[in-house]
């Protein structure tokens, strides 16, 4: 079985600050998937990054970074220059064949 | 375009009746995902469509609970005799096939009095 730990429960910076949020997964698998969604006061889940298990190449999209890493099986999520509007909870989730498992998820909140 | 679509927003029931989430998938994906998202046991998995492939029903955590999906779009979770842990957000989400990403709906908060 698989499963998703997001340690960090809650994170709180100061605006500007850089800030990552930490994923570690288990799997036995040699075909999977990692996600990251991002949960707003609103409620709504939305999908921020999928890396599939073969691609290892880190990813950058604007202030958002995704490190990924099989040998110690993480996939981590650094916010650059965070802002107010990244308050959110982000979940790390893994998928293989159909379902996602998800992390607890990471509450993040930023200061002004 | 659009993107998934729940219905209703909020749900406020009585202990013992039964209740319906509605579900419109993203037009043209064939997959589609039913999770629950609750204080206790954070997101997980009930039921998958694909389809028309018989569902995964392997998360339904009771025979309560059942789901049905017409004409490989839209979907029902039915919730029958509601019993107060059945409090929830039910979260709907589709993808054009299976092992591509999936996009959820903004949820279905259901609360049992």
């Amino acid at each position: 079985a698989q499963k998703v730990t997001q340690a960090q429960t809650e994170i709180s910076v100061v605006e500007k600050e850089d800030v990552t949020l930490d994923c570690v997964y288990e799997t036995r698998d040699t075909t999977y998937y990692l996600f990251w969604y991002k949960q707003p006061p609103s409620g709504e889940l939305v999908f921020l990054i999928r890396r599939n298990s073969f691609d290892e190449q880190n990813e950058i999209s604007g202030r958002y970074s995704w490190n990924f890493q099989k040998s110690t099986s993480s996939f981590n999520f650094t916010i650059t220059a965070s802002q107010v509007v990244d308050s959110a909870v982000y979940f790390c989730a893994f998928g293989s064949a159909r379902q996602l498992t998800f992390g607890s998820g990471t509450q993040l909140t930023v200061l002004p | 375009g659009a993107g998934v679509s729940q219905s209703p927003s909020n749900k406020v029931t009585e202990k013992g009746k039964d209740v319906e989430l509605r579900c419109d998938p993203i037009s043209g994906h064939t997959a589609l995902y039913w999770y629950r998202q609750s204080l206790g046991q954070g997101l997980e998995f009930l039921i998958y469509f694909q389809g028309n492939s018989a569902p995964d029903k392997s998360g339904l955590p009771s025979d309560r609970f059942s789901a049905e999906r017409t004409g490989g779009s839209v979907s029902t979770l039915t919730i029958q005799r509601t019993q107060q842990e059945d409090s929830a957000v039910y979260l709907c989400a589709s993808s054009l096939n299976i092992r591509d990403t999936q996009y959820f709906g903004p949820g279905t908060r259901l609360t049992v009095l």
